[in-house]
């Protein structure tokens, strides 16, 4: 069982509508993110949080807007996407986003998102 | 120029094949490197790090090129287990999981 959960697992939405992505990590890190993983393509980092602060935008449009209430949960609220925003969105966490040992990224299952 | 180049494959091995990946980097002052794996419809997860003597784990041969800026992941031995997609990424910096690039990842099936 991943120490990263995220809901849903699969979300069908249209380009008008309002909905959120859920993480919540048990591992007790400081860090979390959410990555685009799309078909054919490398994963793209979109946002960093560390110790509840973004520390990393990565020229993402603001239809996505990310949320961090807590260091265990993060939120991708998602608001007039377009159809090239389908994709598997996956969020992730470290024990620090800066310090060594930093390549280890624990992942949730990810949120494959589907836009008509 | 992308930060990291794979080979998507897929490469079609036997079981108790050995078979190679390569991996290659753009950025000269990456400072480290990592494979990880990917099974279909699931996340990536470390496979493991890659250091500048190479490194083993099992059946698992990481080695790093710093001269002609390439990485490699050798299995030997492929089990079915082994099918997943293998994904390089480097880190341009010496610190920071923010600064992680991930290649495509290449496929790998093995057949029995």
């Amino acid at each position: 069982e991943t120490g990263v959960t995220q809901t849903p697992r699969h979300l069908v939405m249209g380009m008008t509508n309002k909905k959120s992505l859920k993480c919540e990590q048990h591992l007790g890190h400081n860090a979390m993110y959410w990555y685009k993983q799309s078909a054919k393509k490398p994963l793209e980092l979109m946002f960093v949080y560390s110790l509840e602060e973004r520390v990393e935008n990565n020229s993402v449009p603001s239809r996505f807007s990310p949320e961090c209430p807590n260091s265990s949960h993060l939120f991708l609220h998602l608001h007039t996407l377009q159809p090239e925003d389908s994709a598997l969105y996956l969020c992730a966490s470290s024990p620090n986003s800066r310090g060594p040992n930093t390549g280890e990224l624990f992942f949730g299952e990810g949120s494959r998102l589907t836009v008509l | 120029r992308k930060e990291v180049e794979q080979d998507p494959g897929p490469f079609n091995v036997p079981e108790g094949a050995t078979v190679a990946f390569n991996c290659t980097y753009s950025n000269s002052a990456s400072q480290s490197f990592f494979w990880y794996r990917q099974d279909c419809r699931k996340e990536p997860k470390l496979l493991m790090s890659v250091y500048s003597s190479g490194n083993e784990d099992g059946r698992f041969t990481a080695q790093l090129n710093r001269a002609s800026q390439y990485i490699s992941l050798l299995i030997r031995d492929s089990k079915l287990s082994d099918s997943a997609t293998y994904l390089c990424v480097v880190n341009i910096l010496p610190t920071g999981a923010n600064n992680l690039f991930f290649g495509t990842g290449t496929r790998l099936t093995v057949i029995p």
